[in-house]
């Protein structure tokens, strides 16, 4: 099975700054990554689709790159509503996995 | 806008079973694979099961490989999980989620999830 490992673990950052979170898979998956975030309480919403494809709706400070076996998340600028936990999930083959998480604190 | 809505969680004893449904509504449901995901309590995300448009394909994580089933009704727009021979490391919340694109095929939409919980 593919392992994916992000990170760091934890980042505290403040409004405004910019962030990047990494993600590693344990074989080459191509681009065949996206990136999810999760609030408390709440189901995760795709942010990133083939490691750098913006999903939909979701605000151009958020952009992906990266392929083969190593990726970034990156946020331009922070903004109140980003503090949450972010998830990478490879999807090049099953068993599909998810990296462990990086929880975003506002410092 | 698209909406999956799942129910049928509870508590149960371990050993025991359950059945997850997830209705979804208003896309075109018998042309998107469909997949379970869940998350135990303060833990990570965790894939558990996929299943084709029309159901010739099923995939299973290794920890619910015989235990759980994944199946549909396209013409209800209803997704399930049959969840048999349940142990605690099976409480978690369960989210149902909707493939975006073609295969490879990441979740673009997730249902807000049901909790199930396996304790004594």
């Amino acid at each position: 099975d593919i392992q994916m490992t992000q990170s760091p673990s934890t980042v505290s950052a403040s409004v405004g700054d910019r962030v990047s979170i990494t993600c590693r898979a344990s074989e080459s998956i191509s681009y065949w990554l996206a990136w999810y975030q999760q609030k408390p309480g709440r189901a995760p919403q795709l942010l990133i689709y083939k490691a750098s494809r913006l999903q939909s709706g979701v605000p151009s400070r958020f952009s992906g790159s990266g392929s083969g076996t190593e990726f970034t998340l990156t946020i331009s600028s922070l903004q109140p509503e980003d503090f949450a936990t972010y998830y990478c999930q490879h999807y090049d083959s099953y068993p599909y996995t998810f990296g462990q998480g990086t929880k975003l604190e506002i410092k | 806008e698209v909406q999956l809505v799942e129910s049928g969680g509870g508590l149960v004893k371990p050993g025991g079973s359950l059945r997850l449904s997830c209705l979804a509504s208003p896309f075109s449901f018998s042309h998107s694979a469909m997949n379970w995901v869940r998350q135990a309590p303060g833990k990570g995300l965790e894939w558990v099961s996929s299943i084709s448009a029309t159901s010739n394909y099923k995939y299973y994580a290794d920890s619910v490989k015989g235990r759980f089933t994944i199946s549909r009704d396209n013409a209800k727009n209803s997704l399930f999980l049959q969840m048999d021979s349940l142990t605690v490391e099976d409480t978690a919340v369960y989210y149902c989620a909707r493939v975006g694109g073609e295969a490879p095929y990441y979740f673009d939409y997730w249902g807000q999830g049901t909790l199930v919980a396996v304790s004594s």
